[in-house]
């Protein structure tokens, strides 16, 4: 069984600064499939960012990058320049072949202006 | 066009009554979800299905009956409500069984008193 592990239960950024979320995993297999999500207080599920173990090239959109070390099973999450919607809980989630999606116990960060 | 949705999006009721929600996703994906969110924020998957086969039934008490009339809709249905059952229920879809991402409905807050 696969487990994900976010040791950072909350953390806070000044507006405009950048912030790292931590996420480790355990696996044995080889083809996964890695994400981060967003829960904003409206309880929205929204996907900030996937990444393909396949591929060494780390994901990014816009502010959001990944730092993704494959031997290391880590999977972090960099916000840049960070907004003060960016205020949510995120989670890392771990997907394997098979089609279950495992998540971590979240991070809830807050933007400070 | 909201994506995916869910109905109702807050439930409150008595213990031991029969209640259902509904899924629905217009983005012509053939495998839909349902996830719990406890109070402490922990997302666990409870079923997947797939051009409305079952997939995935994760070890959920038998008061859970999930039901597929088509690819585009997942209801669940909670007979006898417990306290226990009082979280933040969300369906999500996605495109085949391996890899692609997941997309989320909006929740549906259930509390049992």
């Amino acid at each position: 069984a696969q487990t994900v592990t976010q040791s950072q239960p909350e953390m806070s950024v000044q507006e405009a600064e950048t912030v790292t979320l931590s996420c480790t995993y355990d696996t044995s297999e080889s083809n996964y499939y890695l994400f981060w999500y967003k829960q904003p207080p409206s309880r929205q599920m929204i996907l900030v960012i996937r990444q393909e173990a396949y591929k060494q090239q780390n994901a990014t959109e816009n502010r959001f990058s990944v730092n993704f070390q494959k031997a290391a099973k880590s999977f972090s999450l960099k916000i840049s320049d960070s907004q003060l919607g960016d205020t949510a809980m995120y989670f890392c989630a771990f997907r394997n072949a098979g089609n279950m999606l495992t998540f971590g116990g979240g991070t809830r960060l807050m933007v400070k202006p | 066009d909201t994506a995916v949705s869910q109905t109702p999006k807050y439930l409150v009721t008595q213990m031991g009554n029969d209640k259902s929600i509904k899924c629905e996703q217009n983005l012509g994906h053939d495998t839909m979800y349902w996830y719990k969110q406890d109070s402490k924020k922990f997302l666990k998957i409870m079923f997947s299905y797939n051009n409305k086969e079952l997939i995935i039934n994760e070890t959920v008490p038998n008061r859970f009956s999930p039901k597929s009339p088509d690819k585009a809709h997942l209801n669940l249905h909670i007979n006898s409500l417990e306290l226990g059952d009082s979280a933040v229920y969300f369906c999500a879809s996605s495109q085949g069984r391996s890899g692609e991402t997941q997309y989320f409905g909006p929740g549906t807050r259930l509390l049992v008193l």
